[in-house]
């Protein structure tokens, strides 16, 4: 069984600039859950979706936004990119639930310049 | 704001020793998941452990749970080299709805061969 898979692994943005990152779960996990991956702030909890629902939102502005597709695939998207928005994006699907135990992605490595 | 701390922040150990890791939290859960992280990579689920569980064993982990004092430990034994890894703790928190999965700073693990 394939794991969860981001993309892309690596981006480089300017800022001002929006940026779209992709999530595909596991097949057949329902719920995905993003977090944002700091060296000062650590993991921070950005937004779950479960069956193309919003589920629960982490305390990040209204730049951050994200959707879920019926086949359960989620993105994410970050509009007018900020300096502090610079990190480690992470995807975790899990079967129901994002409370349970949490398959997560590679991440995607996002530098702002 | 961080519901679980680990402690130490770093640990640093001889290939063969035990490894000790420590998390408290602040308010009631209904579980805490201990991930491992190796650098700039997703986390991996290790274990779970209920709030009306005491202590699990999997494998070379044993993770014990401490309610009244709100804290739980990591241990592994016989520790390797590629032990050498990040490790979070993560809680559920009782009784919220739609609660999120809130993770700690995370420990520091290097294990020298």
């Amino acid at each position: 069984k394939a794991g969860v898979t981001q993309t892309p692994r690596y981006l480089i943005k300017t800022r001002g600039q929006q940026v779209t990152l992709s999530c595909s779960p596991i097949s057949g996990h329902r719920s995905v859950s993003w977090y944002q991956q700091t060296p000062g702030q650590g993991l921070q909890f950005l937004f779950e979706y479960f069956s193309e629902t919003q589920r629960n939102k982490g305390n990040f502005p209204g730049r951050f936004s994200g959707r879920q597709f019926s086949n359960s695939r989620s993105e994410m998207n970050v509009s007018t990119l900020e300096l502090g928005d610079s990190a480690l994006y992470l995807c975790a699907s899990s079967l129901l639930t994002g409370n349970e135990k949490l398959f997560f992605g590679s991440g995607t490595q996002l530098s702002v310049l | 704001s961080q519901q679980g701390e680990e402690d130490p922040q770093a640990l640093s150990i001889q290939e063969g020793e035990n490894a000790t890791m420590n998390c408290s939290y602040k308010t009631s859960i209904n579980n805490l998941q201990w991930y491992r992280q190796n650098s700039g990579r997703g986390l991996v689920h290790l274990i779970l452990i209920r709030s009306n569980e005491r202590e699990k064993h999997s494998g070379r982990l044993r993770v014990t749970l401490d309610t009244s004092k709100k804290s739980s430990s990591l241990l592994i034994t016989a520790s390797r080299a590629a032990d050498t890894a990040s490790y979070f703790c993560a809680t559920d928190k009782e009784g919220g709805a739609n609660s999120k999965l809130t993770f700690g700073k995370g420990i520091t693990l290097s294990v020298r061969p």
